[in-house]
């Protein structure tokens, strides 16, 4: 079974430019994650959709981050315009049923602004 | 206090070994708890989820948990060198979302 596919693989972009991260999550789950992991935070929760409905987008650092689910089997996340504290790996992740289930993760998108 | 501490390592053994990791967590409403796996420059990978007090095996590993003393363990025994990998846990109180760990860092010299 495919697990949860992230593109781009890596990303590279200059400051100012809208950088979309896109996601196809494991069929049949109804839970859809967005992380961002860092080596000083860690792995935090952006935002998190169930049945396509933003549920919890807290962690969402500013307006500049936008996340859509048009869909059961896609989802973005856009940053405009983007800055050099961007730089990470984001990560999207997704699960069956409630938030209590385990969360299975794609490989994540390298970006870097410069 | 962070809700969810571990020690970030590096831990380094020499193959065979038992290994120990750990983490502490501060929410006594934590209720769920999940080990992940994550090699450099891939996503983490699920290992071990548990919900109650106690131990669950899955091969060469165990996860425990003590949820009197808010700790958690993960155990790998006869250790191999693809085991080197930074190990995240995670948890989480019931219908909130869940928190993770910094991660531990872990080399299984060969």
């Amino acid at each position: 079974d495919a697990g949860v596919i992230q593109s781009p693989r890596h990303e590279v972009t200059e400051m100012g430019q809208e950088v979309t991260l896109r996601c196809k999550p494991i069929s049949g789950h109804n839970s859809l994650f967005w992380y961002r992991q860092t080596m000083m935070r860690g792995l935090e929760l952006l935002i998190y959709f169930n049945n396509n409905v933003p549920i919890d987008d807290s962690g969402m650092p500013e307006d500049r981050f936008s996340a859509k689910m048009p869909n059961a089997s896609f989802s973005t996340l856009k940053i405009q315009p983007s800055e050099p504290r961007d730089s990470a790996v984001y990560f999207c992740a997704s699960s069956a049923g409630q938030n209590n289930q385990p969360q299975h993760f794609g490989d994540g998108t390298r970006l870097s602004i410069l | 206090q962070k809700e969810v501490e571990q020690d970030p390592g590096p831990l380094s053994v020499p193959e065979g070994a038992i290994v120990s990791l750990n983490c502490t967590y501060s929410n006594s409403a934590f209720q769920y708890f999940m080990w992940y796996r994550q090699y450099s420059r891939k996503g983490p990978e699920l290992l071990m989820y548990t919900y109650s007090s106690g131990n669950k095996e899955d091969g060469r590993f165990t996860a425990q948990v003590d949820k009197s003393s808010k700790y958690i363990s993960l155990f790998i025994r006869d250790s191999q060198p693809s085991d080197s990998a930074t190990y995240l846990c995670a948890m989480k109180p019931h219908g909130q979302n869940f928190v993770f760990g910094p991660g531990t860092r872990l080399s299984v010299l060969p």
